[in-house]
Order: C-alpha cells, then structure tokens, then sequence
C-alpha cells in the first residue's frame, strides 16, 4: 500500500514569494490534514478536511495561508506571501477513520520550507 | 481543550537498557485516546503504540509499552531494550472520541548511548 505522497520535499523562498506544497493522502482515506512543524516543537494543526470539506482550520492563519481538497483526494497548500515565521516542515497526514479515537494518523515525510 | 506536556526535552540511554518518556494530558473529555509517534531525523512521523482512555490494560507492542495512569493523567512510553535505531525524537499526541485531529507535545529527544 503506497503511503501518503507530498511534494516538493524540500523548498526555499524568500519572504514575501509565494509557494505551494502538495499532498497525496493513502486511497480510501476521507480524512486529511495538515500540520506545520516548527523546529523544535510538536506538529501544530493548520487544517483538516473530511473528503472535501473544511472540519476545521481554525488555526490557519487565513490572511496567508490556502489550502483546498477539490476532489477530496489530493491537497494543496499555499502560502502567499511567506514570512519568515513560516519556515517549517509541512506534514501531510491521512487517516481512514474519522469519528473514532483509535484511528492513527498516516503521515508523509514532509516539505521543508525555508523562507530566507 | 486538549493538551500534552512532555517535560523532557532530551533523554540520554545506554544500549540495551530500558528508558521511560514521560507524558502528562489534560482534557476535559471523558473518552479519548492517547498515541506515540517517532520521528528520525529523516521527519516522517511513525506510529508507535495507542492507549485508550477505557482500556483497563496498558498497551504493549513490541519493545514498545505505555504506562497508562488516569487518574494522573500520564501515558508515559516505556522502551525496552533500547536500540541505536531508537533515536529520535519522540512525540505524545491526543485526539478525543469526537472527530478532531491529534494534539501534539512539543517532543522528547532521545539520544540511545552504544
């Protein structure tokens, strides 16, 4: 079973540019969600959809940040325009389960941005 | 709201020994669970073991054990026999029974001694 895909793995702008990640949850999964990892600290939620709606994306800093779930498959997330504040790894996350506890989160291996 | 304290910003453990993470919650659900992911300098997060909040027996995978006491409200991670291949950073993270993502501590670095 192919795993959850995000790309590009690594990206560096400077302030004020513009940049969008993309994710590719594992198939059959109705829940996707994204976190922001600031160096040193745990994953913060920035937006989780159910398919292709918004459950929440209270802490997306909406002034900036876009994200969407068109044909709730795949995902982008943009930034537009970057602070300094935004260099973070960007973890793409599914999961198959969506009102239960025990259900585990299937994460990528992330997208480094560095916003110079 | 949720939320998970880690205290331990760094462990250090010799090869072979056993080493316990701490991890405290708070909430104000009455059902929850409670997880622990790994993440290797490589960053992808991988799932480590899972507790319920109802589960009368502490969960065990592997080498993997959490110590479940709720009426601490602590789930530490309890790792045996640690490996070389154990460091990492580690990460105690929470989601209630409604549909709500998982809460995450800010993370325990630990660093396995040959």
């Amino acid at each position: 079973e192919a795993g959850v895909a995000q790309s590009p793995r690594y990206k560096i702008i400077e302030k004020r540019q513009s940049v969008a990640f993309w994710c590719n949850p594992i198939s059959g999964h109705a829940t996707l969600y994204w976190y922001q990892q600031i160096l040193g600290q745990g994953p913060k939620l920035l937006i989780q959809f159910q398919n292709n709606g918004v459950v929440d994306d209270s802490q997306l800093p909406k002034d900036r940040f876009s994200a969407e779930r068109l044909k709730g498959v795949d995902s982008t997330l943009k930034i537009q325009p970057a602070k300094l504040e935004d260099s973070a790894v960007y973890l793409c996350a599914s999961s198959p389960l969506a009102g239960g506890p025990d259900g585990e989160l299937f994460f990528g291996e992330g997208s480094r941005l560095t916003v110079l | 709201a949720q939320k998970i304290t880690q205290t331990q910003p760094g462990m250090f453990v010799q090869e072979k020994e056993a080493v316990t993470l701490d991890c405290t919650y708070d909430t104000s659900d009455q059902s929850y669970g409670l997880f622990w992911y790994k993440q290797p300098s490589s960053g992808e997060m991988i799932f480590l073991i899972y507790q319920g909040s109802y589960d009368e027996q502490n969960a065990t995978e592997g080498r993997y054990s959490l110590n479940f006491q709720k009426a601490r409200k602590s789930a530490n991670l309890v790792i045996s026999a640690s490996q070389l291949g154990d460091s990492a950073m580690y990460f105690c993270a929470m989601r209630p029974r409604r549909n709500t993502p998982l809460v995450f501590g800010k993370g325990t670095r630990l660093s396995v001694i040959a």
